[in-house]
């Protein structure tokens, strides 16, 4: 079954600061995969996603990931966090095959 | 496009009452879902449509969940009777592709007391 595994249900960073959210996919065939944001009582919107062509995607606010075959992570990044980026966060994976995404559990990111 | 637009926001009902949520998709878009968040669960798949045809339902939790999408513009979450469980956050979904990114709506928040 398809399956991603978000580390960390809160990550903690100050203003500036870099951020990293981890994202570990289990796939035996190549996924696509996808982050998606939630601000407090708001929809889910699609930050960046990989579909099998570039492994470093950059998406939106600064955000990127990078898609890593070896490790089975997509991690999400951003170099400098934003007041405004405080948000809970969601790695997601659709499989060959299959039509729908499956999330993971979901990071919450605060910035201070 | 206005997106995914859900209704009601907020719903709040006594047990064992009909609940019924709505949700018409972004225009063009053949592939809608529901989805149900909770602290506990986290983002559960309920049933997804394509082409206003159910494909799979085996995330209803039971058989007091039905969903039904009449026309390409317009799909219903029904639960009957409604308990305390039951209460979550509600999230429709629409894309225009099988591998493509899915669009959502604001969601609506059910408490059932």
């Amino acid at each position: 079954a398809q399956s991603v595994t978000q580390l960390g249900s809160h990550v903690s960073v100050s203003e500036g600061a870099l951020v990293l959210l981890r994202c570990n996919y289990s796939s035996s065939v190549p996924p696509y995969l996808f982050w998606y944001v939630q601000y407090p009582n708001q929809g889910l919107q699609l930050l960046l996603k990989y579909t099998s062509a570039a492994t470093l995607v950059k998406g939106i606010n600064g955000f990127e990931a990078e898609f890593k075959k070896s490790e089975t992570s997509f991690h999400l990044t951003k170099p400098s966090a934003h007041m405004s980026d405080a948000a809970e966060y969601f790695c997601a994976v659709i499989h060959s095959g299959y039509s729908t995404l499956t999330f993971g559990k979901g990071t919450m990111l605060l910035v201070s | 496009d206005a997106g995914v637009i859900q209704s009601p926001r907020h719903e709040v009902t006594e047990m064992g009452q009909e609940v019924t949520l709505r949700c018409k998709p972004i225009s063009g878009h053949d592939y809608l879902f529901w989805y149900r968040q909770t602290m506990m669960r986290g983002l559960e798949l309920l049933i997804y449509f394509n082409n206003n045809v159910p494909i799979d339902d085996s995330g209803m939790p039971e058989d007091r969940f039905s969903a039904k999408m009449p026309n390409a513009s317009f799909s219903t979450l029904k639960i009957q009777p409604s308990e305390p469980r039951d209460s979550a956050v509600y999230f429709c979904a629409s894309t225009n592709s099988n591998r493509g990114s899915a669009f959502f709506g604001q969601g609506t928040r059910l408490t059932v007391v």
